[in-house]
């Protein structure tokens, strides 16, 4: 079946780092690509996405570009912030379906 | 914006009781769905829905049951709490069409004790 594996975390940053998290799918047809965060003590919200091979999502100086060939969609940013602490989560909907298949989730700390 | 709305940020219960969790949301979305979310077990499906009355298993539905009687709300039941049920629920909605993204609520912290 789908599945979605990111990198496991905690990552822990200074301020100003330049961030990636790992993502890579697993998916028959042609997925759309997903990336949601999750503050603390809040639901998930979208962060970006990506529809088809070779799309780049991008959000709040957030980006990721969907690469069928490496089945990825690595999350990166060059300067986190301190505001950027919180879980990411990988996630896809697979073709005729509306079922979301998300992975494990990435916990990031930044620091001052 | 889409707003999904559940009904407690926080809730205690006793092993036993018959709890209630109510989503609702506003955009007349046709899916929805009840995740809950455990430490390094990420998100697991519940239940979803995807019409009026209509619902399916999701990866985990034991011990749990949904109602969908109207579009925009979506009932999570625990028939009979126990204390591993003790987690984040999270409803979230989507439109109809496929290939689009998911609208979460809040999430509902229950504590079964």
């Amino acid at each position: 079946g789908d599945s979605v594996t990111q990198m496991e975390g905690p990552v822990t940053l200074s301020e100003e780092a330049f961030l990636t998290i790992n993502c890579t799918y697993t998916a028959t047809g042609y997925p759309s690509l997903f990336w949601y965060v999750q503050y603390p003590g809040e639901g998930l919200q979208l962060l970006l996405k990506a529809t088809k091979a070779d799309d780049k999502g991008s959000n709040k100086g957030f980006e990721a570009t969907y690469r069928k060939e490496t089945t990825s969609f690595h999350l990166e940013k060059g300067s986190v912030q301190v505001s950027d602490s919180a879980v990411y989560f990988c996630a896809l909907v697979n073709t005729g379906g509306f079922k979301t298949i998300f992975g494990a989730g990435t916990r990031l700390f930044v620091k001052a | 914006d889409v707003k999904v709305t559940q009904s407690s940020r926080y809730l205690v219960k006793r092993t036993g009781e018959k709890v209630f969790l109510e989503c609702v949301q506003d955009m007349d979305h046709e899916n929805m769905f009840w995740y809950r979310q455990d430490p390094g077990l990420g998100l697991r499906l519940i239940y979803f829905s995807y019409d009026v009355k209509m619902k399916e298993k999701g990866d985990i539905p034991e011990g749990y049951s949904v109602s969908r009687e109207k579009k925009e709300r979506f009932s999570l039941i625990l028939e009979s709490a126990s204390t591993n049920q003790t987690s984040m629920y999270l409803c979230a909605s989507s439109p109809g069409s496929t290939l689009t993204e998911a609208f979460f609520g809040q999430g509902t912290r229950l504590t079964v004790v």
